[in-house]
């Protein structure tokens, strides 16, 4: 099983639409939870960092249920500027640094 | 705000020759880099850890022979790719990671893509 498992999609939506990803890791121990955004051929940058209590930022809203071992992000009013790829990212160990990518899922926002 | 640089950011080689990628922290002293790897439609994958002044850390199934890793300065890291052959082309990005407005921040370069012919 694989320490943190996406559906890769591709998700294709209208602008506008409201689309939802979710991401399972396996280390019930994992305390640092991080969406990141990755462009084609391009570094990933982080987006944000996940909490139990929830948080968004704008459109962008993510949440943590450290019982399901499950993490979310939800975009909301999609734009087309947010076609990427969105990876879950855990960190391994507590403060170690070690992140752990999932596979990402490919957005794709059309006119 | 913080960056980390990586040079090349590209490099095409041939069989058998060795490369070097560089990455340098450029605002901030990075206690520990990570040097990553991404295949084609694939995820990052952790190579190794590296701290400043000690031998790196190396992920299971990543050989420290081949793959040479050197954290002289807190600013700088190397990635030395040893007798490079084409199922080493890949996309290698590092990410250092500093302590910034008193919290552990960690930053990715750009990356640096490899083709071996």
């Amino acid at each position: 099983r694989k320490e943190v498992e996406q559906d890769p999609g591709p998700f294709n939506v209208p602008e506008g639409a409201t689309v939802a990803f979710n991401c399972t890791y396996s280390n019930s121990a994992s305390q640092s939870f991080f969406w990141y955004r990755q462009d084609c051929r391009k570094e990933p940058k982080l987006l944000m960092s996940v909490y139990s209590s929830g948080n968004e930022d704008g459109r962008f809203t993510a949440q943590l249920n450290r019982a399901s071992q499950y993490i979310s992000l939800l975009i909301r009013d999609s734009k087309l500027s947010d076609s990427a790829t969105y990876l879950c990212v855990v960190e391994g160990s507590s403060n170690t640094g070690k992140l752990i990518f999932g596979q990402g899922t490919t957005l794709q926002v059309k006119p | 705000g913080a960056v980390v640089s990586q040079h090349p950011s590209w490099v095409i080689c041939k069989s058998g020759t060795s490369v070097k990628i560089e990455c340098r922290s450029l605002d901030f002293q990075a206690t520990t880099m990570f040097w990553y790897r991404q295949f084609p439609k694939q995820s990052l994958m952790l190579m190794a850890t590296s701290n400043e002044g000690s031998k790196a850390t190396y992920e299971q199934g990543v050989e420290k022979d081949k793959f040479l890793i050197n954290h002289a300065s807190l600013t700088l890291s190397t990635l030395t790719v040893t007798s490079a052959h084409p199922e080493d082309s890949s996309f290698y990005i590092c990410s250092a990671r500093g302590r910034l407005a008193g919290a552990d921040t960690q930053y990715f370069g750009p990356g640096t893509r490899l083709t071996v012919l």
